[in-house]
């Protein structure tokens, strides 16, 4: 079946605009992970949504980062007025459930933010 | 506050020669630990996990990872290597407190395979 899917794949744009990423998690996964991997950086967790429930938003570097999922599948990560230091590769996981680590998070392909 | 470090940034092999990747984690109770492949273009890939038990434990193309909670290590292992392993690996523990199950990554160790 298919996999996690991300879109764009590759996003340049200017400082100071606004970028919308979406990632469409594996069908009949409830929950759902956004992740930043910078240069040197490693991954930092962003995000996590399960389910209907309130999103755990306590990864967000800032109030210029902001996340939806509609319906219990889509997401769209959202980052306002963009800055330099934004540029990243954003990566995006899902799982089964949540709650537990025993569900394999599968990730996406990820999208190559570039803040000019 | 939990960690992960992976203290080699990159490291080269020669093809058929066996590998080892460092990991070590700063954790108060049992980690939950993992190792992701990422090659390049693709996303993450489970290669194995511990939760508990057999502290040596395999995983999905040869790779296999030993749990020392006396060294705070849990490293990688493959006891030879294929030019298609040439990518950049990731260990991450389980987050404290983690209930919605997200993880913390070291900052990955980049392998190149020579021929």
């Amino acid at each position: 079946g298919a996999g996690v899917s991300q879109s764009p794949s590759n996003k340049v744009t200017e400082k100071g605009k606004d970028v919308e990423l979406r990632c469409d998690p594996i069908s009949g996964h409830t929950a759902l992970y956004w992740y930043r991997q910078s240069l040197g950086q490693g991954l930092e967790f962003l995000i996590y949504f399960q389910g209907n429930s309130a999103p755990d938003k306590s990864g967000l570097p800032s109030d210029r980062f902001s996340a939806e999922r509609t319906g219990g599948s889509v997401s769209t990560l959202t980052i306002q007025r963009t800055q330099q230091e934004d540029s990243a590769v954003y990566l995006c996981a899902s799982s089964l459930s949540g709650g537990s680590f025993y569900n394999e998070q599968f990730f996406g392909p990820g999208t190559r933010l570039t803040v000019l | 506050a939990q960690s992960v470090t992976q203290p080699d940034i990159h490291i080269t092999v020669s093809e058929g020669a066996s590998l080892e990747l460092r990991c070590n984690y700063s954790y108060g109770a049992t980690p939950y630990l993992f190792w992701y492949v990422q090659s390049p273009g693709q996303g993450l890939q489970l290669l194995l996990k511990y939760f508990s038990g057999d502290t040596l434990v395999q995983g999905i193309k040869g790779f296999e990872a030993e749990f020392k909670r006396s060294q705070s290590s849990f490293n990688l292992r493959k006891p030879s290597v294929h030019w298609s392993d040439a990518a950049e690996y990731f260990c991450a523990v389980g987050a404290h407190g983690g209930s919605q199950g997200n993880l913390i990554f070291g900052k990955g160790t980049k392998l190149s395979v020579k021929p």
